[in-house]
């Protein structure tokens, strides 16, 4: 069965303070893997989508990587409107997607 | 287009009554998502269509949750006899199929939120 595993599940940084947070993964036939942020009381926004091992993508502070079993979001001098939530889903061959818990990510000013 | 719609926003119910949710999904998308999300946890799938096709529905998802696609357009989510459980978020997001949709990611509304008293 497919299923997503985000760690840490809350993550408090400094502001300036680069991080990671990591996304384990088994999935059947992986169609791609997303990375998606969510504010409270909002529907989740979309940042990125994987395909296969050894991608990287790039947007402003944000970085995501992956690798067959896990992919890292990586936060380079987070600023405090960084703070939300970050989900990761996979997407598998019958195009079911399935969500991690997320990872709730505070910037302190 | 203004993006995903979700109505309502709120609902409040009580237990063993029926609540309908409808979602507008952007125009051009042919495929619509339905997920369940309570406080502190990701997304649960609960069901997708392709047009107006049902192709697939959580194991999870009892017979009393039912999901409709009229004419490939809007989709209405149903829940019969409500109970408490129930109370969540109620995510819609929608795709398109017809270029490399997965580049874009999919759309998601605002929610209805759910509450059974």
């Amino acid at each position: 069965e497919d299923q997503v595993t985000q760690s840490p599940e809350a993550l408090r940084l400094q502001e300036g303070e680069s991080s990671s947070l990591n996304c384990s993964y088994t999935v059947s036939g992986l169609r791609g893997l997303f990375w998606y942020r969510q504010d409270p009381g909002k529907g989740p926004e979309f940042l990125f989508t994987l395909y296969s091992a050894g991608e990287e993508k790039e947007k402003e502070r944000l970085k995501a990587t992956l690798t067959k079993k896990e992919s890292f979001l990586h936060i380079t001098a987070p600023k405090p409107e960084d703070s939300a939530t970050y989900l990761c889903a996979v997407q598998d061959r019958d195009d079911k997607i399935i969500f991690g818990k997320g990872t709730r990510l505070h910037i302190l000013p | 287009d203004t993006g995903v719609s979700q109505n309502p926003r709120h609902k409040i119910t009580k237990r063993g009554q029926n609540v309908t949710f409808r979602c507008d999904p952007i125009s051009e998308h042919n495929r619509l998502y339905w997920y369940r999300q309570t406080l502190g946890q990701g997304p649960e799938f609960l069901t997708y269509f392709q047009n107006e096709a049902q192709l697939e529905k959580s194991r999870l998802l009892s017979d009393r949750f039912s999901a409709e696609r009229p004419k490939g357009s809007f989709s209405t989510l149903e829940i019969q006899r409500t109970e408490q459980g129930d109370s969540a978020m109620y995510l819609c997001a929608s795709s398109s199929t017809t270029r490399r949709e997965l580049d874009y990611g999919y759309t998601f509304g605002s929610g209805t939120r759910l509450t059974v008293v």
